[in-house]
């Protein structure tokens, strides 16, 4: 298995674009989550989809950020518009139901908002 | 999520050296998980303990999942200089999949 797969790896975009990040979780994982880190605030969870729907969003900093996912293997999370304290990295991570709960980390989209 | 607290904050070892650290919680977790993160890297797993009292190894990484469900200690023996990274416990409960993570450990390993 590829592992959980994210881009871009790296984004540099202005203040005020949009800014869209992918994620293709592991096949047959039905929960999804999207994490957040910076050094101050460490690892922070903005939102996890179970079986594509949206379970818990309350990590979302603000209404500039939304997450999608259309179906099994692809998520979005975008920024719009996108603010240099945004700059961070971003990861997503999947796991499946049953005794191994364990998520699996992609290698994340390094964003930097100038 | 909620933070766990997570100690030491960072360490420089002896290469050879044993290396531990601990993660507490005020609340009860169900699964506990380890983490190592190199630079550039997203985290990867490297120990998940299912029952309280659980000891398990991989490889020279020994964990434990405390008895009170509201702790846990990785320890890393004889450690050499790709042990360097940043290692993360995370806790999950039973009535969702999310993971509560720590602030993380710094490992610098001296050759």
């Amino acid at each position: 298995d590829a592992g959980v797969i994210q881009s871009p790896r790296h984004e540099v975009t202005e203040m005020g674009q949009e800014v869209t990040l992918r994620c293709k979780p592991i096949s047959g994982h039905d929960y999804l989550f999207w994490y957040r880190q910076t050094m101050m605030r460490g690892l922070e969870l903005l939102i996890y989809f179970n079986n594509n729907v949206p379970i818990d969003d309350s990590g979302m900093p603000e209404d500039r950020f939304s997450a999608k996912m259309p179906n099994a293997s692809f998520s979005t999370l975008k920024i719009q518009p996108s603010e240099p304290r945004d700059s961070a990295v971003y990861f997503c991570a999947s796991s499946s139901t049953g005794r191994d709960t364990e998520a699996f980390f992609g290698q994340g989209t390094r964003l930097t908002v100038v | 999520g909620q933070q766990l607290n997570q100690s030491p904050q960072s360490m420089f070892i002896q290469e050879g050296e044993d290396v531990s650290m601990n993660c507490t919680s005020s609340s009860i977790f169900n699964t506990w998980l380890w983490y190592k993160q190199d630079p550039g890297e997203g985290p990867v797993l490297l120990i998940a303990l299912y029952k309280a009292g659980e000891l398990t190894s991989n490889g020279r990484l020994t964990a434990q999942f405390g008895i009170t469900r509201k702790d846990s200690f990785l320890n890393i023996s004889a450690s050499i200089p790709s042990d360097v990274g940043i290692y993360f416990c995370a806790g999950q409960r039973s009535n969702d999949y999310k993971l509560s993570f720590g602030a993380g450990t710094t490992v610098t390993v001296r050759a």
